[in-house]
């Protein structure tokens, strides 16, 4: 079965540490990967996506992922935490034809 | 920036009654969905919409369910008979192409007494 996991449930971060929130993916195919972020009691907001070309994909608010085909990853990462970045963190998959699987979320809490 | 708007945020319904949750999607989109998140937990896939019909749907996707474009900007999602278990907060996205990112409504928050 096609599958996404986020392995962290909850991630602790300093400010201004880098920080990295973990997604492996269990697909048939070449899936495209996607970054969604939800800030308390708010909507999806897309951060960026990879589908083709560079590993390294850039997105919103200095975030960044790596697609990583030999470990079917594509982990999520900014280099200096804010504390505004608190929020719930998405990784959902989609193969083309079929419809957006969202892993279970990874709750971040960057500390002051 | 275009963006997906649901209406109403909050509705409180009481067991067995029938609602209808809101969505207009960015203008020019053609794919649309509803999912749902239960609790601030894991977001679930309702249903897929696209050339007026329903493309996919998922085991949640009941007979109590049933969505709607009645003209060309609402896109509706009615449950007939809610339940208890229905208290969630609903999401309705659209996107433009296939291969292209979804974008997401505010959410209805939808609770059952």
């Amino acid at each position: 079965a096609q599958s996404v996991a986020q392995p962290e449930d909850q991630v602790n971060v300093a400010e201004g540490n880098p920080l990295t929130v973990k997604c492996t993916y269990s697909v048939s195919g070449n899936p495209y990967l996607f970054w969604y972020v939800q800030y308390p009691n708010r909507g999806l907001q897309f951060l960026l996506k990879y589908i083709t070309g560079d590993n390294l994909v850039k997105g919103s608010y200095g975030f960044e992922a790596e697609f990583n085909k030999s470990q079917t990853s594509f982990h999520l990462k900014k280099p200096s935490a804010l504390v505004s970045d608190s929020a719930l963190y998405f990784c959902v998959f989609y193969n083309y034809g079929q419809n957006f699987v969202f892993g279970p979320g990874t709750r971040l809490s960057v500390l002051p | 920036e275009p963006e997906v708007t649901q209406t109403p945020s909050h509705q409180v319904t009481q067991m067995g009654q029938e609602v209808i949750l809101r969505c207009v999607p960015i203008s020019n989109h053609l794919y649309f969905y509803w999912y749902r998140q239960i609790l601030g937990q894991k977001v679930e896939f309702l249903v897929s919409f696209y050339n007026n019909e329903i493309s996919e749907k998922s085991e949640i996707f009941d007979d109590q369910f049933s969505v709607e474009r009645p003209d060309g900007s609402n896109f509706t999602l009615k449950i007939r008979s809610t339940k208890l278990e229905d208290s969630a907060m609903y999401f309705c996205a659209s996107k433009l192409e296939m291969a292209r990112e979804q974008f997401f409504g505010p959410g209805t928050r939808l609770t059952v007494l």
